[in-house]
């Protein structure tokens, strides 16, 4: 059965630190992949997605995903992040028509 | 222009009270869908109808029933509300599946 793991249920980052989120699925053909952000109160937001061609996908507010076959993996990256990150982050995966949500990684930014 | 919009935002209800939670989007997609957003944030797919014919159709108590009148709208029944019934509800649509999914602001359903 196709699932998406999100390892890490909680992250804290000082602001203006790098940042990495990882995500990991398992589907035997290579799946369409997202991440959403939901801030709190929110509905989810688009980041990126990654259909197929070049790995690495950018995607809104400075975001970045690398879509690694061999690892299984979609992990989202920041260089370097702002207060207004704090948000829950969702890797998700879609095959045929079927939507995979992971269980979400909270992120904390401290000043 | 709000894409997908849903009403109400909120919604506190009785034990045993029928409910409806109504979803339109203006994005001319032909799919949409229902999702459950539990206490942990966990998100559920419970329904999916593609030019209104219902394609996902979740393990789900059938107190819940969609209903899809066209394919820019998709409402949410729910009879005898439950307890457990209590989470934030969002409607989504997307441009035949696997599209992009774009989502609805959330109802947040409390139940007493």
């Amino acid at each position: 059965a196709q699932s998406v793991t999100q390892p890490d249920i909680h992250i804290t980052v000082s602001e203006g630190a790098s940042l990495e989120l990882r995500c990991n699925y398992s589907y035997g053909a290579t799946p369409y992949l997202f991440w959403y952000v939901q801030s709190p109160g929110q509905g989810l937001q688009l980041l990126l997605k990654y259909f197929s061609g070049d790995t690495l996908v950018q995607g809104i507010k400075g975001f970045e995903a690398e879509f690694k076959r061999s690892q299984s993996s979609f992990n989202l990256r920041k260089p370097s992040v702002h207060w207004s990150d704090a948000a829950e982050y969702f890797c998700a995966v879609v095959t045929g028509n079927q939507f995979y949500f992971g269980t979400g990684t909270s992120l904390t930014v401290i000043p | 222009d709000t894409a997908v919009s849903q009403t109400p935002k909120y919604l506190v209800t009785q034990m045993g009270n029928d409910k409806s939670i109504k979803c339109e989007q203006n994005l001319g997609h032909d799919t949409m869908y229902w999702y459950k957003q539990d206490s942990k944030k966990f998100l559920k797919i419970m329904f999916s109808y593609n030019n209104k014919e219902l394609i996902i159709n979740e393990t789900v108590p059938n107190r819940f029933s969609p209903k899809s009148p066209d394919k820019a709208h998709l409402n949410l029944h729910i009879n005898s509300l439950e307890l457990g019934d209590s989470a934030v509800y969002f409607c989504a649509s997307s441009q035949g599946p696997p599209g992009t999914q774009y989502f609805g602001p959330g109802t947040r359903l409390t139940v007493l």
